[in-house]
């Protein structure tokens, strides 16, 4: 299975600023992800990133609010952008090769002030 | 109607029993089911994927599949008190190539 590192592991922030996250894959995949897990909720779904082209947004996600980037198949940024509390969460990475499987980053915790 | 629907739990077994989680999906062109297990303050951990109707058996995990009536179930045999966590239930988007729906997740807690 895919070996996926996250950084930074956690984070507090000043609402209006941004914060990018990075997510490392020790191997090439095909397919990379974004999801969001708000304190006692389940994962939604935030984005693909495309590698090499822009990243595909779900309902209700936006590219000025999320801006990611894929340059390769391994790595891949989210950047949350002007940051409010609503916002304090856990993102993580995830990452596909197959149908069959797709494995999760550690998450990056952040709270937002 | 939710996505993908789960108990939210706890779901109270003792050590030894057969625990029995269940989920159901409203989207019939979904294809891929997957359950993850996730600890307390930890990412989700991918226990099994399935796509066939009938069991996929995987040491004490057993996934079960109905697509006629859009139900997907874990079976885990005797339970022990590490697999108490919170168990995933995830569907594909259609169109969506592994774009995951999750459910809230149930809370198993295996109790000696």
């Amino acid at each position: 299975s895919a070996v996926i590192s996250q950084k930074p592991s956690r984070d507090i922030c000043q609402r209006g600023t941004s914060l990018t996250i990075q997510c490392q894959v020790d191997s090439q995949v095909t397919m990379m992800f974004w999801y969001r897990q708000q304190p006692g909720q389940s994962l939604t779904l935030i984005a693909t990133a495309n590698q090499g082209s822009e990243a595909t947004y779900e309902s209700g996600f936006v590219i000025d609010k999320f801006p990611i980037s894929r340059p390769n198949l391994t790595f891949s940024t989210l950047t949350v952008s002007n940051m409010s509390p609503e916002d304090s969460s856990i993102y993580l990475c995830s990452a596909s090769d197959s149908q069959e499987t797709q494995y999760f980053g550690p998450g990056t915790r952040l709270l937002v002030l | 109607q939710k996505e993908v629907e789960q108990n939210s739990g706890p779901l109270s077994v003792p050590e030894g029993a057969i625990a029995s989680l269940n989920c159901t999906y409203s989207d019939r062109g979904s294809q891929s089911f997957f359950w993850y297990r996730q600890y307390s303050g930890k990412s989700p951990e991918l226990i099994m994927f399935i796509y066939s109707n009938g069991d996929k058996e995987d040491g004490r995990f057993t996934a079960q599949l109905n697509k006629a009536s859009q139900y997907v179930s874990l079976l885990i045999r005797d339970s022990q008190p590490s697999d108490s966590a919170t168990y995933l239930c995830a569907v594909n988007k259609p169109g969506g190539y592994n774009k995951l729906i999750f459910g809230a997740g149930t809370r198993l807690a295996v109790h000696p």
